[in-house]
């Protein structure tokens, strides 16, 4: 099992909707989460971190579900500008014992006109 | 402003020959860190530092080498390229490394080894 795994989708949303995506993660001793966001062959982008209570920012919803072992994305009212590939990142344990950050292989949103 | 800055953005490379991939980052970051995007694969770190005379190797450190002589720059050595290390490379930086602290990356290398 992936330490972190994504739908790559692609999401195809029209303009205006509410669109919603899952991360699982493997290590149930993760504490940190976060969502990216990454445009086209660019640099990610922190997001948003997403906390134990949930957390909303602006038009973003971020949940953790620790028995279930996933976090959520929920983009309400999207916009063109949403269209990116959305990366789900854990902190987990490496081979060498030290804590890392492990990155998803993105979910691929594309906002509809 | 505050930036991590990587060059080249583009670089085409033979077999062999050996290429550096530089980093530097402004905002006094004890952290930074190396990873290739490969499709499919996600980002993977290459090697990271803690701070300066510090490297560890990360989840795939074979056929790269880093050095981290002053807090800003911390570049990537290929020492003899293979076509496997084609990939989209990315710097990465933080102030101390713990895993809830936001990464700063740079806008990355495009590398193709022929």
């Amino acid at each position: 099992r992936k330490e972190v795994e994504q739908d790559p989708g692609p999401f195809n949303v029209p303009e205006g909707a509410t669109v919603a995506f899952n991360c699982t993660y493997s290590n149930s001793a993760s504490q940190s989460f976060f969502w990216y966001r990454q445009d086209c062959r660019k640099e990610p982008k922190l997001l948003m971190s997403v906390y134990s209570s949930g957390n909303e920012d602006g038009r973003f919803t971020a949940q953790l579900n620790r028995a279930s072992q996933y976090i959520s994305l929920l983009i309400r009212d999207s916009k063109l500008s949403d269209s990116a590939t959305y990366l789900c990142v854990v902190n987990s344990i490496s081979n060498f014992g030290n804590e890392k950050l492990t990155f998803g292989t993105g979910t691929r949103l594309t906002i509809i006109p | 402003e505050a930036q991590v800055t990587q060059n080249p953005r583009y670089l085409i490379t033979v077999t062999g020959k050996k290429l550096t991939v530089t980093c530097s980052q402004n905002m006094n970051h004890e952290y930074m860190s190396w990873y290739r995007q490969d499709p499919g694969l996600g980002l993977r770190q290459i090697y990271y530092s803690m701070n300066v005379e510090v490297t560890d190797k990360g989840d795939v450190p074979e056929g790269y080498k880093v050095s981290r002589k002053e807090k800003r720059n911390f570049p990537l050595i290929l020492e003899s390229p293979s076509p496997n290390q084609t990939s989209l490379y990315f710097c990465a930086s933080s102030f101390s490394g713990t895993a809830n602290e936001k990464l700063f990356f740079g806008s990355g290398t495009q590398l193709s080894v022929l």
